[in-house]
């Protein structure tokens, strides 16, 4: 059964500082996708990666799939970007649709 | 339209209720799952369901019944729940990208069992 462990687990920072996120897992993945979740709010997708590296903003995904690790980067980091952020897996299938496994998520607060 | 709509946003019922959630999506997805997440929890996979067959469940007691009728819509069916099912529940539809099942979420209803 793949783990997916994400650090760190809570994560406080002054606005426009750095900031990123790891996740890592145990075994082979099709897919790894970062979500965002606002405290009592849904889900957002922020990412889906397969490979490489992805940009939308000031948010930036890698992932090695060697390593079996993935990274979220904030830049120029804004209270309104205090949320939890989610890693979660797809594993490989038989080509059906599987659901996500996902990491415990890191809580992570911008302070102006 | 890329939106998964889920209904009711906000639940409340008795343990010896049957309601149900309602979950709809009109984006062509011919996945769509049932997540359960608890307070300061991820969320945990309940069911999936890949063109109108049931072909995921994660061992849920029988008091919650999935069903889809179509294309386009889900349903959880609730019955003699416990208070431990209060949770928030989030409905999620894909589709295959490059050999990849993106999800979209849907905002969840948030179940509350009295």
């Amino acid at each position: 059964k793949n783990e997916v462990e994400q650090s760190p687990q809570n994560l406080t920072a002054q606005e426009g500082e750095f900031i990123t996120i790891n996740c890592s897992y145990s075994v082979g993945i099709s897919a790894l996708h970062w979500l965002q979740q606002h405290p009592g709010g849904g889900i957002v997708s922020l990412f889906m990666l397969s490979s490489g590296k992805k940009k939308h903003g000031r948010l930036i995904a890698t992932i090695n799939i060697q390593e079996k690790h993935s990274s979220l980067h904030i830049t120029a980091s804004h209270p309104r970007d205090s949320a939890v952020y989610i890693c979660a897996a797809t594993m490989y299938s038989g080509g059906g649709a599987d659901g996500l496994t996902f990491g415990k998520g890191t809580h992570l607060i911008i302070q102006p | 339209d890329t939106e998964v709509t889920q209904t009711p946003k906000h639940l409340v019922m008795g343990m010896t209720n049957k309601k149900s959630l309602k979950c709809e999506q009109h984006m062509g997805h011919r996945a769509m799952y049932w997540y359960k997440q608890k307070a300061k929890k991820p969320p945990e996979l309940m069911f999936v369901y890949s063109y109108e067959k049931l072909s995921i469940n994660e061992s849920v007691p029988s008091r919650f019944s999935p069903e889809c009728p179509n294309s386009s819509l889900l349903n959880l069916h609730l019955h003699a729940l416990q208070p431990e099912d209060s949770a928030l529940y989030l409905c999620a539809s894909s589709h295959r990208q490059g050999g990849i099942y993106e999800q979209y979420f849907g905002p969840g209803t948030r179940l509350t069992v009295t």
